[in-house]
């Protein structure tokens, strides 16, 4: 069984902060995504990685993907309260249209 | 641009009854996939409808079924209800079985009682 550990789980910060979100797991996936979701909303893509090592840049957020693709960090630099929500990373292996989510990371950004 | 459509939004439902979730793709998608995401959890992998068929399963029981209609759009059946059934359920569209192109939902946020 796949599974996707978020660390950490729960995240409050004050604004102007750096704050980097891990998703770690034991088995390989094709691609890793990143979403944001709100109270009462559904999840929001917001970066997808594909090859192992990449990094990818997207404002003030930067996505990386592991060399050996089991692991995925997120890291926000300057952290402001339009960036609290629930951070979910999501993996997918082949073309099996099936997403493995980890658990969430609830960001808090305290102005 | 439409994006996906869920309803109801919101449910009450009591324990042992039966209820029927909708979604309506984003336009140009034709495979639907239904999440169900309990509080404070990350969402999990119930199905996947494409060509009107089933095309994958999690690990849910037969109480989940589901149906694509021929316009795409996608229902999700829950019979017998239990009160660890009360969760946000999430319908995302993709076209084929592309994960890089998940569209969500905004949910259905079900309450078993």
């Amino acid at each position: 069984t796949q599974l996707l550990e978020q660390s950490p789980q729960f995240l409050s910060i004050q604004e102007g902060e750096n704050l980097t979100v891990y998703c770690n797991s034991s088995s390989v996936f094709s691609s890793l995504q990143w979403y944001r979701q709100e109270p009462g909303e559904g999840p929001v893509l917001l970066v997808t990685v594909v090859t192992g090592g990449e990094v990818k840049k997207l404002k003030r957020l930067t996505f990386q993907f592991g060399d050996a693709r089991k692991d995925s960090s997120l890291h926000i630099t300057a952290a402001q309260p339009g960036d609290t929500g629930l951070y979910l990373c999501a993996g997918s292996s082949g073309n099996t249209g099936k997403l493995i989510f980890g658990q969430g990371t609830t960001l808090q950004v305290k102005p | 641009d439409a994006g996906v459509t869920q309803s109801p939004t919101h449910l009450i439902k009591t324990r042992g009854q039966q209820v029927t979730l909708r979604c309506s793709p984003k336009s140009g998608h034709d495979t639907v996939s239904w999440y169900q995401q309990a509080l404070g959890q990350g969402p999990q992998f119930i199905f996947q409808y494409y060509e009107e068929e089933e095309r994958q399963r999690g690990n849910f029981p037969d109480r989940f079924s589901g149906h694509q209609f021929p316009n795409y759009s996608s229902e999700l059946n829950v019979n017998a209800l239990l009160l660890g059934d009360s969760a946000l359920y999430l319908c995302a569209s993709s076209l084929g079985d592309r994960v890089h192109g998940y569209t969500f939902g905004s949910g259905t946020r079900l309450t078993v009682v």
